[in-house]
C-alpha cells in the first residue's frame, strides 16, 4: 500500500520567514503531486497542481518542486494568511492524501 | 467559477444509510473533462477519497469502502449523490464533494464547503 508522509507535522515560524514543507511517497507513484491549503472551518483549497503549477489565485510566494518520491512546497516569505494546514496529494490507483503539516505562528 | 454545495442530514443512526447530494452550479456535470468525487475528513484518518463518477455513469470507489458505497449522477438536476450504508461511528466525518481534473496529477480544483455527518443513536 502506498503511503504519503509529510514532515514536519508542525512547523512554527514567524511572518516573513521561509517555510519548507516536505511530502514523501513510500514508493514512486507519479512524477506529479498537488498541494492544498486548509484553514479552520474551510474546505481544502488547491494551491499547486502537477508538482509546480500554481493554481489560479495562488500567490507567487508559493512554489512546488520535486520528483520521484520526494516533493517540496516552499513559501518564500510567510504572510499572516499563510498559517494553515497543508496537504499533499497523489493518485495511486485512487487519490491519496498526506496527513498534513500544520504551519503555525511562532 | 464552478460552485459545489453538499446537502443532506447531519445526523444518521448506526447501521443506517448516509445520503448526500452535491449540487453543481456554474458548470455542468455532463462535462466529460472532469470527474465528480466525494471525499471525507476525520481527525483520525485525515482526508479520505470515497469515490467518483463521470457523467456517463462510470464509477470508481476506494477499495476500503467499496462494499458500502454508491455514487450516482442526475444530469437533469446537475447533481451527483453519495450513499454509504452500514454506518458506524467511524463514518462520522465532514463530507466534501469535489471536482477532479484528470490531468497529470488528477487534482481537485473545486470543493464544496463540506457537511458534518454524525453517526449516533
Amino acid at each position: 500500500e502506498v503511503v504519503l508522509t509529510q514532515s514536519p507535522a508542525t512547523l512554527s515560524l514567524s511572518p516573513g520567514e521561509r517555510a519548507t514543507l516536505s511530502c514523501r511517497a513510500s514508493q514512486t507513484i507519479s512524477s506529479y503531486l498537488a498541494w492544498y491549503q486548509q484553514k479552520p472551518g474551510q474546505a481544502p483549497r488547491l494551491l499547486i497542481s502537477d508538482t509546480s503549477n500554481r493554481a489560479t489565485g495562488t500567490p507567487a510566494r508559493f512554489s512546488g518542486s520535486g520528483s520521484g518520491t520526494d516533493f517540496t512546497l516552499t513559501i518564500s516569505s510567510l504572510q499572516p494568511e499563510d498559517f494553515a494546514v497543508y496537504y499533499c496529494q497523489q493518485r495511486a490507483g485512487w487519490p491519496l492524501f498526506g496527513p498534513g503539516t500544520k504551519l503555525e505562528i511562532k | 467559477q464552478v460552485h459545489l454545495q453538499e446537502s443532506g442530514p447531519g445526523l444518521v443512526k448506526p447501521s443506517g444509510t448516509l445520503s448526500l447530494t452535491c449540487s453543481v452550479s456554474g458548470g455542468s456535470v455532463t462535462s466529460g473533462t472532469y470527474h465528480w468525487s466525494w471525499i471525507r475528513q476525520t481527525p483520525g484518518k485525515g482526508l479520505e477519497w470515497i469515490g467518483q463518477i463521470v457523467y456517463r455513469g462510470s464509477t470508481s470507489y476506494n477499495p476500503s469502502l467499496k462494499s458500502r458505497v454508491t455514487i450516482s449522477i442526475d444530469t437533469s438536476k446537475n447533481q451527483f449523490s453519495l450513499k454509504l450504508t452500514s454506518l458506524t461511528a467511524a463514518d462520522t466525518a465532514v463530507y466534501y464533494c469535489a471536482r477532479e481534473v484528470p490531468a497529470a496529477t488528477y487534482f481537485f480544483d473545486n470543493w464544496g464547503q463540506g457537511t458534518l455527518v454524525t453517526v449516533s443513536s
